[in-house]
């Protein structure tokens, strides 16, 4: 099955600057990569997602690429602010192909700085 | 509007009560799901549900038994619980089983006693 590793598993990052957080995969047919804030007591928010098709994504601050050939994403947070301080999980999965189950990657907890 | 609701937000229990943890959407959303999630961990997926049959088990224990008996619920029933299923569970949907993005609800607290 998919195997997905993130890292780094803590990130501390002065408030104004970038947070860079990868993710490799295991399974090349993998198609869906979304990634996930989760802030405490909350649930997991979509905050951006990427589909294979494409290598990079940017929503504002936030931008995520794609390296298929390399099996690797990474997310890409500028500008750092305060309330980007949560754990970010990056995830993958093959949608359309009958096992759309998401699997996760360990988590990441990002502190800002201020 | 991508809201998904989960009732209660916090849940005690002892080791022989039964309770129901309830998710709603109503986005239309024809997938939902249940995670568990540990402390410092990603979310583990337990059940699926599509167009309101059971698609994924998950080999979860028995004293876990989901039902959607409509479009926009699922239901978690729990009975016989033991101190290690303590987590947070999850709530989630998506437009379609096979395709789409899944949104989480802010899940349920459970500690088991």
């Amino acid at each position: 099955g998919e195997n997905v590793e993130q890292h780094p598993s803590t990130l501390s990052v002065q408030e104004g600057d970038s947070a860079v957080i990868k993710c490799t995969y295991s399974d090349s047919a993998s198609n869906y990569f979304p990634w996930y804030k989760q802030e405490l007591g909350k649930g997991p928010q979509l905050i951006i997602d990427i589909r294979s098709n494409v290598g990079e994504k940017k929503d504002q601050r936030i931008a995520v690429t794609l390296n298929k050939t390399a099996k690797h994403f990474s997310l890409h947070i500028t500008e750092t602010q305060p309330e980007d301080s949560a754990v970010y999980f990056c995830a993958a999965s093959k949608q359309g192909s009958g096992n759309e189950k998401l699997t996760f990657g360990t988590g990441t907890r990002l502190t800002i700085i201020p | 509007d991508t809201e998904v609701t989960q009732t209660p937000k916090h849940l005690v229990m002892g080791m022989t009560n039964k309770k129901s943890l309830k998710c709603e959407q109503h986005m239309g959303h024809r997938a939902m799901y249940w995670y568990k999630q540990k402390a410092k961990k990603p979310p583990e997926l337990m059940f699926v549900y599509s167009y309101e049959k059971l698609s994924i088990n998950e080999s979860v224990p028995s004293r876990f038994s989901p039902e959607c008996p409509n479009s926009s619920l699922l239901n978690l029933h729990l009975h016989a619980l033991q101190p290690e299923d303590s987590a947070l569970y999850l709530c989630a949907s998506s437009q379609d089983s096979r395709k789409e993005t899944q949104y989480f609800g802010p899940g349920t607290r459970l500690l088991v006693l």
